[in-house]
């Protein structure tokens, strides 16, 4: 079983509007959560990276936040646009030592 | 500029041709990973490597190599190519948290 699940897998959003991405884990432990961008075949590339301690961390309309409690996260897109269009990919390191744990990535799609 | 570079960005083989898809980086990081992204399965860990002459088996190894004689290099190699290793590949390269990958190597074998 995924130790990362992603929700929704895939969405449309209009331009202009705002979207909540969701980021569900079962790692243990955990050192930090990280959010990535990934537009249609490149890398990926570093949106936020969170610690245990930190609840929030923005990165211009870019806003995740982290509940460790409750083993969840999630990413805020604020007044989309249209370069918004990418994969989002949720990504946990359990100790710090970059054995990752990858989510499968939420597809969005802003139209006009 | 900070980067990882990779090389090739496109390759179409044939069946048991070796070949080795090269990465580089210019940030004097210690850790390096390959990774292959599968439609619907996401990012998987190939090999990774904590420092020179430091490798070690990711999630999904098998069919590949590596090594790592310098700091900045870290070739995969694959001796004999099948078609269930056509995928999307990236090296990255890391220090802390912050994590940067490549480009990608696009590979079909057939």
């Amino acid at each position: 079983k995924n130790q990362v699940e992603q929700s929704p897998q895939s969405l449309i959003i209009l331009e202009g509007k705002n979207c909540t991405l969701q980021c569900n884990y079962t790692v243990s432990p955990f050192s930090n959560l990280r959010w990535y961008k990934q537009d249609t075949g490149r890398g990926p590339v570093s949106l936020t990276i969170m610690t245990f301690s930190e609840n929030t961390k923005s990165n211009g309309r870019y806003t995740a936040t982290l509940d460790a409690d409750t083993k969840q996260s999630s990413l805020h897109i604020t007044a989309s646009q249209l370069s918004d269009s990418a994969s989002y990919i949720c990504v946990v390191n359990p100790d710090g030592n970059n054995r990752l744990a990858f989510g499968k990535g939420n597809q969005v799609v802003v139209i006009p | 500029e900070a980067q990882v570079t990779q090389n090739p960005r496109y390759l179409i083989t044939v069946t048991g041709k070796k070949l080795t898809v090269t990465c580089s980086q210019n940030m004097n990081h210690e850790y390096m990973s390959w990774y292959r992204q599968d439609p619907g399965l996401g990012l998987r860990q190939i090999y990774y490597s904590m420092n020179v002459e430091v490798t070690d088996k990711g999630d999904v190894p098998e069919g590949y190599k590596v090594s790592r004689k310098e700091k900045r290099n870290f070739p995969l190699i694959l001796e004999s190519p099948s078609p269930n290793q056509t995928s999307l590949y990236f090296c990255a390269s890391s220090r802390s948290y912050e994590q940067y990958f490549g480009p990608g190597t696009r590979l079909t074998v057939t």
